[in-house]
């Protein structure tokens, strides 16, 4: 069973949709809980780290239900320029230094 | 602000080659990984360094070695290059939280 399972998509939504991605990972022990934004042909990028209370970074929202063991973005009012893959990143134990990243979930806002 | 070099964007070399990517940060960063990223199966750590001459593998070092001579940089070898080895290689530095990825080196074994 793979560390960390995503949804690949792809979502193909309208501008200005809602849309929410959600994650699994396997290690009851994960400590650590990030979503990184890659950009087609381009290197990934840290989006925001998810907390156990939950964050919100204007559109976006990332929360964490550590009982399921999932986490998801939420993304309202959806613009062109979130088109992108969504990696969903779990580090395994505190203070480890590596990371287990999903697969990705493609986004694509059409116009 | 941040930076992750790595020595080449695109690589083409023949099978049985060595092969050298290079990495540099220049954040003062103690951790280094490099990844290989492939379609639908994301990125996979290949090793990591958490100290200059510190190395430890990641879930698939078979085929590669690193080298850490020097705190800003990280190199991964292929000791002799082989076609299952053609893949996009990601370089990384990190702080506790947040990794810092290079542009990548897109490798093609022939």
């Amino acid at each position: 069973r793979k560390e960390v399972e995503q949804d690949p998509g792809p979502f193909n939504v309208p501008e200005g949709a809602t849309v929410a991605f959600n994650c699994t990972y396997s290690n009851s022990a994960s400590q650590s809980f990030f979503w990184y934004r890659q950009d087609c042909r381009k290197e990934p990028k840290l989006l925001m780290s998810v907390y156990s209370s939950g964050n919100e970074d204007g559109r976006f929202t990332a929360q964490l239900n550590r009982a399921s063991q999932y986490i998801s973005l939420l993304i309202r009012d959806s613009k062109l320029s979130d088109s992108a893959t969504y990696l969903c990143v779990v580090t395994p134990q505190t203070g480890a230094n590596n990371l287990f990243f999903g697969t990705g979930t493609r986004l694509t806002v059409i116009p | 602000d941040v930076k992750v070099t790595q020595s080449s964007r695109y690589l083409v070399k023949r099978t049985g080659e060595k092969v050298f990517l290079e990495c540099v940060q220049d954040m003062d960063h103690e951790n280094m990984f490099w990844y290989r990223q492939d379609p639908g199966l994301g990125l996979r750590l290949i090793y990591f360094s958490y100290d200059v001459k510190m190395k430890e593998k990641g879930d698939i070092p078979e085929g590669y070695s690193v080298s850490r001579e020097k705190k800003e940089r990280f190199s991964l070898i292929l000791e002799s290059a082989s076609t299952n080895q053609t893949s996009m290689y990601l370089c990384a530095s990190s702080t506790q939280v947040e990794q810092y990825f290079g542009p990548g080196t897109r490798l093609t074994v022939t």
